[in-house]
């Protein structure tokens, strides 16, 4: 099976500042891996994706870093705003499986 | 395009009641998912359809039954629900590995 941990269950930032959240898992067999943004009150919504042959990709204002070898990958967004608050899951995926794993999240509440 | 669509939004259920949640997606996705979410956890996988014609049991199936009605629909029932199935109730749909989610159905049983 897979299980996911994240570092810190609750961040709080200053708009305009940088984010950085932090997911690890445990089965190195994992080879494509999801960010998800859940706003309260409603369903997860896809933000980024990186596969395993990858170490790093960006979007509009998020990044998303994998490294392999210690089996930890994290998200980080670029001058945080208030419509970034909620909490964000990293959904790791296993070959042939589409099942998502999903750990409690953490909370990004970004501060005026 | 509507996405993933759940009814209903809300539900208040005696112990031992029924009922069927609904969700449906207009995207042409081969699998859809079941998923509950508890306060202050993330989601866990209940019941699966990797295709049309097809149902697997996820992580927490005990008390729920699905059906899997066409490619557009996949239901979830509770026979008799229980306290313990209080929970928000997320759908998703797929292609390949990326999950879109519906918008959930908010369960309370008394």
């Amino acid at each position: 099976g897979e299980s996911v941990g994240l570092h810190l269950p609750t961040l709080s930032v200053q708009e305009g500042d940088n984010s950085i959240i932090n997911c690890a898992y445990s089965n190195s067999a994992s080879d494509y891996f999801i960010w998800y943004k859940q706003e309260s009150g409603k369903g997860p919504q896809f933000i980024i994706d990186i596969r395993s042959n990858m170490d790093k990709r960006q979007g509009q204002r998020v990044t998303v870093l994998l490294n392999k070898t210690v089996k930890h990958l994290s998200l980080q967004i670029a001058a945080t705003q208030p419509g970034d608050s909620a909490v964000y899951f990293c959904a790791p995926v296993l070959p042939g499986r589409r099942a998502l794993t999903f750990g409690s999240g953490t909370r990004l509440q970004v501060q005026p | 395009n509507a996405g993933v669509t759940q009814t209903p939004k809300f539900q208040v259920l005696k112990t031992g009641q029924s009922m069927t949640l609904q969700c449906a997606q207009d995207m042409n996705h081969n699998s859809m998912y079941w998923y509950r979410q508890d306060p202050g956890m993330g989601l866990r996988l209940i019941y699966y359809s990797a295709s049309e014609g097809t149902t697997d049991k996820g992580e927490v199936p005990n008390g729920y039954n699905v059906s899997r009605l066409n490619k557009r629909e996949f239901s979830l029932r509770l026979e008799s629900a229980a306290p313990s199935q209080t929970s928000v109730y997320f759908c998703a749909s797929s292609e390949m590995e990326t999950q879109y989610f519906g918008p959930g159905t908010r369960l309370l049983v008394l």
